[in-house]
């Protein structure tokens, strides 16, 4: 089944303690995503990346890094967690962005509380 | 800047009472705007691409039109399954690959 997976799907940490998300797919896809969701303010891009060693910053990066060493995986890492960190987070990908832009397949969200 | 707004926040309709949900935009040459359902606790599901003026498309109970300032998402005769947020999404060319989410409308549909 074509999906895209997010571990783990909850997780509450302390204030400064690294963590990293994983994000797999496994379609194959070269454009993969992260967005945060707060409410009232939306799903917002932290990072993407158009393929392998390829990452580029969305529009609230500050905080995260991402790496993309193999196609199929996207983690994100939070190298010192905040409460302002706290959110609910999920993964995205699509085949590419050629063209014409494609449609995003999205993970299950990791919810996240920073203590 | 790109851009994207959504109207109304939040809408309550009787069932098979239609309506159109609105996506307002700015953006330096679109590439696709995207319509998206998210139900509560899970990610957003897509239903649409749109890539230029004119343009529409159908799927079931839901058609989404696109002009060069805005697209709806018109509900026809809904029903209370059709209840969530219905989030829109822009990509335009120059802002690379960014996508920009608007903060979504919540529809709810009484029995």
């Amino acid at each position: 089944e074509a999906q895209v997976t997010q571990n783990p799907r909850y997780l509450i940490t302390v204030t400064g303690k690294k963590l990293t998300v994983t994000c797999s797919q496994n379609m194959n896809h070269e454009y993969m995503s992260w967005y945060r969701q707060d409410p009232g303010l939306g799903l917002r891009q932290i990072y993407y990346s158009m393929n392998v060693e390829v990452t580029d910053k969305g529009d609230v990066p500050e905080g995260y890094k991402v790496s993309r060493k193999e196609k199929r995986n996207f983690p994100l890492i939070l190298e010192s967690p905040s409460p302002n960190q706290t959110s609910l987070y999920f993964c995205a990908s699509s085949l590419g962005t050629g063209a014409r832009t494609d449609t995003q397949y999205f993970g299950p969200g990791t919810r996240l509380t920073v203590l | 800047e790109d851009q994207v707004t959504q109207s109304p926040e939040a809408l309550r309709l009787q069932e098979g009472e239609s309506s159109s949900l609105n996506c307002s935009y700015t953006v330096s040459g679109l590439r696709g705007l995207f319509w998206y359902r998210q139900d509560p606790g899970k990610g957003p599901e897509f239903l649409f691409t749109l890539y230029s003026a004119g343009e529409e498309k159908e799927k079931e109970r839901l058609k989404a039109t696109l002009t060069k300032k805005e697209s709806f998402l018109h509900i026809t005769a809904p029903k209370p399954e059709d209840s969530a947020t219905y989030l829109c999404a822009v990509q335009g060319y120059s802002s690379a690959s960014k996508i920009i989410f608007g903060s979504g409308t919540r529809l709810s549909i009484r029995p």
